[in-house]
């Protein structure tokens, strides 16, 4: 049972412009959230989090929006640059265990 | 501060034998999980470990199966390989156990299994 879900398997974005990035989750015991970025052949590197007690998290050129109510959760990249070109993660946790969504590649066009 | 490091880095093995991964986490680290990644699964957690006790486990065969040492060092092991277990096997370390809490992953030790 899938619960995090990454409904767009990519995103392709030009440089300097905005990337949006979506994941919805089912478990409402979920209390923490976090994305990752992961490039071929490393692990996933920790990008920025947000606990259930808040609706933003800002961190440089990266923004996480948590809507509870809609169990929905957005990473905004702005601006957009090559070196985001990646597989983003989105994860959620209630406890011990991190529930993982399948991914978005994204690609930052030049 | 060194981050995790996990090793073998690749790892080839046929089917039936095992294999057994490592995993140092960060210094000052002291829960450890393993996470499975696949392509068509994506990372799926496989178990995790506080105080060398495992605290959760995922939903894996008996297959796998893990440890973890009094330096918070922690090993995973699979017996009887089958094809489907080639994969990217994953580690990661956090401060804490339980709780909201950030956890750093290493670069995995890439298993084919022949």
């Amino acid at each position: 049972d899938q619960q995090v879900k990454q409904n767009s398997p990519s995103l392709s974005v030009q440089e300097g412009r905005i990337s949006i990035l979506n994941c919805d989750y089912t478990n409402s015991m979920f209390d923490y959230f976090l994305w990752y970025k992961k490039y071929p052949a490393e692990g996933p590197t920790f990008l920025i989090s947000i606990s259930s007690i808040k609706d933003k998290n800002e961190d440089g050129r990266f923004t996480v929006f948590l809507n509870k109510s809609a169990k929905h959760l957005s990473l905004h990249i702005v601006p957009s640059q090559p070196g985001d070109s990646a597989v983003y993660f989105c994860a959620a946790s209630a406890g011990y265990k991190l529930s993982f969504g399948a991914g978005t590649t994204v690609t930052v066009r030049a | 501060k060194a981050g995790v490091t996990q090793t073998p880095r690749y790892l080839i093995k046929t089917r039936g034998q095992q294999v057994t991964l490592s995993c140092s986490p960060i210094s000052g680290h002291r829960s450890v999980s393993w996470y499975q990644q696949t392509p068509g699964q994506g990372l799926q957690f496989l178990f995790e470990y506080f105080s060398e006790t495992q605290r959760n486990k995922g939903n894996f065969p008996g297959r796998f199966s893990g440890r973890q040492f009094s330096n918070s060092r922690s090993e995973m092991n699979v017996s009887t390989l089958e094809l489907g277990d080639s994969a990217l096997y994953l580690c990661a370390s956090s401060v804490l156990a339980g709780g909201p809490d950030t956890q750093y992953f290493g670069p995995g030790t890439r298993l084919t299994v022949l």
